[in-house]
């Protein structure tokens, strides 16, 4: 199946709020509720930050907010920090045991 | 805390076969409703899922890769390896072994290990 959709970069300043979308298809965002999103840092490994599209795993902050609209999936950061500074990836389940990355959005903080 | 680290060869030769190893600690890999998992990223690039194994022995492949890959449970080591193939330069990545639970999300993950494919 296709890769999920998202933009290639996104910026914002310190204190603003932020949005990455991920745009699927009935296959895998519109059918499921198991999208989740990884940060990455440079030269590091792939951290989850959300799950089961909104929730949150033990000890990420609550400035990382996700939903989900149809086909589209969205990763909010609300009061951007220059660590936040890093790549982002969705990732949905597709059905018959299959999952689907994005191509990874880089934030810049300005 | 659930760790994992991944070891084998740095460099594989075209042609050859891939191997690597994921060590489990602070916990087993027959325990849970995990699928231990093996992910790759081409420098520069996004994530690609490669395939996982059951603690039951169930395994499941990317089907782009299914021809060429192998992914194995080690219970008395409490580790899970990956053998991929007839590598060509394209499989050249950072390797990240993680633990899945079930299909949905990937709450651990090595430290990844590079892997190049020399000709």
């Amino acid at each position: 199946q296709s890769a999920l959709a998202q933009p290639a970069s996104v910026s914002g300043s310190p204190g603003q709020s932020i949005t990455i979308s991920c745009a699927g298809s009935s296959s895998d965002i519109g059918a499921f509720d198991f999208v989740s999103w990884y940060q990455q840092h440079p030269g590091k490994a792939p951290r989850l930050i959300i799950y089961d599209v909104s929730k949150r795993p033990s000890g990420i902050s609550d400035r990382f907010s996700g939903s989900k609209s149809g086909n589209t999936a969205s990763l909010t950061i609300s009061g951007l920090q220059t660590e936040d500074e890093a790549d982002f990836y969705c990732c949905s389940y597709a059905g018959d045991s299959t999952r689907v990355f994005g191509g990874g959005t880089k934030v810049t903080v300005l | 805390q659930v760790q994992l680290q991944e070891s084998g060869p740095g460099l594989v030769k075209s042609s050859q076969t891939l191997s690597l190893t994921c060590s489990v600690s602070g916990g087993s890999v027959t325990t849970g409703t995990y699928y231990w998992s093996w992910i790759r990223q081409p420098a520069g690039k996004g994530l690609e899922w490669i395939g996982y194994v059951y603690k039951s022995g169930h395994t499941n492949y990317n089907p782009s890769l299914k021809s060429r890959v192998s992914i194995s449970l080690d219970t008395s080591k409490n580790d899970f390896s990956l053998r991929l193939n007839s590598v060509t330069a394209a499989d050249t990545a950072v390797y990240f072994c993680s633990r899945w639970y079930y299909d949905f999300w990937g709450d651990v993950w090595g430290k990844g290990t590079t892997v190049i494919v020399s000709s």
